[in-house]
């Protein structure tokens, strides 16, 4: 069985503060990881994807792997009201299944 | 079109009854991918179409769950005797290129709400 698991929340921070959202997956063997925003009653839309260990930084987002404790998460810096939403953490199962977990809410207050 | 575009945006219909949602994807994207996202919960993998290749169909919870493509275009996902705890948004999405290639980015449709009274 192919799991994401995924913090459920609700999260809440003030805005400035950073906010971390956190996954673990299944399989060992997974090599591509991806998070998808979803806001609410919208679609989900990719804001990060990362393939190796370590970090990878695109603006105020900043997405950490780390395979052999199969965990990935996702740091938000400067936390702003418009980041309040879902975010997905994804996993490359095989060669095309992604698999999604259950999502973490975020709420950023003023 | 520019985007995934899929119909019903709404769909209620009666215990029993079968439903037929259609996704149209992106042109030129290969992979196509069904979802389903009940209230609250977080992207149910349904099935995938790559191409011409054989569809990954693991997903699909129950032989009342049926999908088809032809080619790379049009997709349709039919639900045969409709029960409640199929009520869901069905979210299609489609990818150029084969995930493999670590692009990653599905493209979704905004999906089809379906209330089964």
């Amino acid at each position: 069985q192919k799991e994401v698991e995924q913090n459920s929340g609700p999260l809440s921070v003030p805005e400035g503060a950073i906010a971390s959202l956190n996954c673990t997956y299944s399989d060992r063997g997974s090599q591509s990881f991806f998070w998808y925003r979803q806001y609410s009653g919208k679609s989900p839309e990719l804001i990060m994807s990362i393939y190796s260990n370590g970090d990878k930084e695109d603006g105020r987002f900043t997405a950490q792997l780390n395979k052999a404790s199969q965990y990935v998460s996702l740091l938000i810096r400067d936390s702003q009201p418009s980041d309040s939403a879902t975010y997905l953490c994804a996993v490359k199962f095989g060669s095309e299944k992604l698999v999604f977990g259950k999502g973490t809410k975020l709420t950023v207050n003023p | 079109g520019a985007g995934v575009s899929q119909s019903p945006s709404n769909k209620v219909t009666e215990k029993g009854k079968d439903v037929e949602l259609r996704c149209d994807p992106i042109s030129g994207h290969t992979a196509l991918y069904w979802y389903r996202q009940r209230l609250g919960q977080g992207l149910e993998f349904l099935i995938y179409f790559q191409g011409n290749s054989a569809p990954d169909k693991s997903g699909l919870p129950s032989d009342r769950f049926s999908a088809e493509r032809t080619g790379e275009s049009v997709s349709t996902l039919t639900i045969q005797r409709t029960q409640q705890e199929d009520s869901a948004v069905y979210l299609c999405a489609s990818r150029r290129g084969r995930l493999a290639g670590h692009t990653g980015e599905l493209f979704f449709g905004e999906g089809s709400r379906l209330t089964v009274l």
